[in-house]
């Protein structure tokens, strides 16, 4: 079964301090894997695509990078509005079913 | 260029009734998926609709159902509805089936 689990579920950081989120998928046929960032009440904000191990992609203080097991989700020196729930999602299989499947969340709280 | 829009924002029901949902997809894109996101949880696939014909179908009852329009605007239908049906509904459209979806804002329904 397509499986996508995210690490760690919560996170606490003080504005500068630079970590990492992780999302590990066990899926069959991986065509992409997308990051979005998730306000409270809000819908999902993309952030990037990643098609093949050893991509990476980067905007501002986010550093996105895939392996053939997992993605990682680097946070550099980040500030109190990076705040949010950032998601994870696979889009697997073959077909035109553009069907996205999504871990749990990492909920990320910096504070000044 | 207009984004994702999603009516009603809110909208309480009680058990057994029905509600319709609304979504406008982004300018250009032809494809339209739904998703339910429970409180703490990541987005769960309901089903995706491509140049108005259904085009994947999550783990869902019938009970859910939906439509687009040939404007590739989108409707999610939901009868008897239960208890767990509470969620906030995710609308997400994108330039054809398998491309990057961007979600519109959600509707929180309350089921009472």
């Amino acid at each position: 079964e397509d499986q996508v689990t995210q690490s760690p579920e919560a996170l606490r950081l003080q504005e500068g301090e630079s970590s990492s989120l992780n999302c590990s998928y066990t899926v069959s046929g991986l065509r992409g894997l997308f990051w979005y960032r998730q306000d409270p009440g809000k819908g999902p904000e993309f952030l990037f695509t990643l098609y093949s191990a050893g991509e990476e992609k980067e905007k501002e203080r986010l550093k996105a990078t895939l392996t053939k097991k997992e993605s990682f989700l680097h946070i550099t020196a980040p500030k109190p509005e990076d705040s949010a729930t950032y998601l994870c999602a696979v889009q697997v299989g073959s077909g035109n079913t553009g069907k996205l499947i999504f871990g749990q969340g990492t909920t990320l709280q910096v504070k000044p | 260029e207009t984004g994702v829009t999603q009516s009603p924002t809110h909208l309480i029901k009680t058990r057994g009734q029905q509600v319709t949902l609304r979504c406008s997809s982004q300018s250009g894109h032809n494809t339209v998926s739904w998703y339910q996101q429970a409180l703490g949880q990541g987005p769960q696939f309901i089903f995706q609709y491509y140049r108005e014909e259904e085009n994947g179908r999550g783990n869902f009852p019938p009970r859910f159902s939906g439509l687009q329009f040939p404007n590739y605007s989108s409707e999610l239908n939901v009868n008897a509805l239960e208890l767990d049906d509470s969620a906030l509904y995710l609308c997400a459209s994108s330039f054809t089936s398998g491309e990057t979806q961007y979600f519109g804002p959600g509707t929180r329904l309350l089921v009472l």
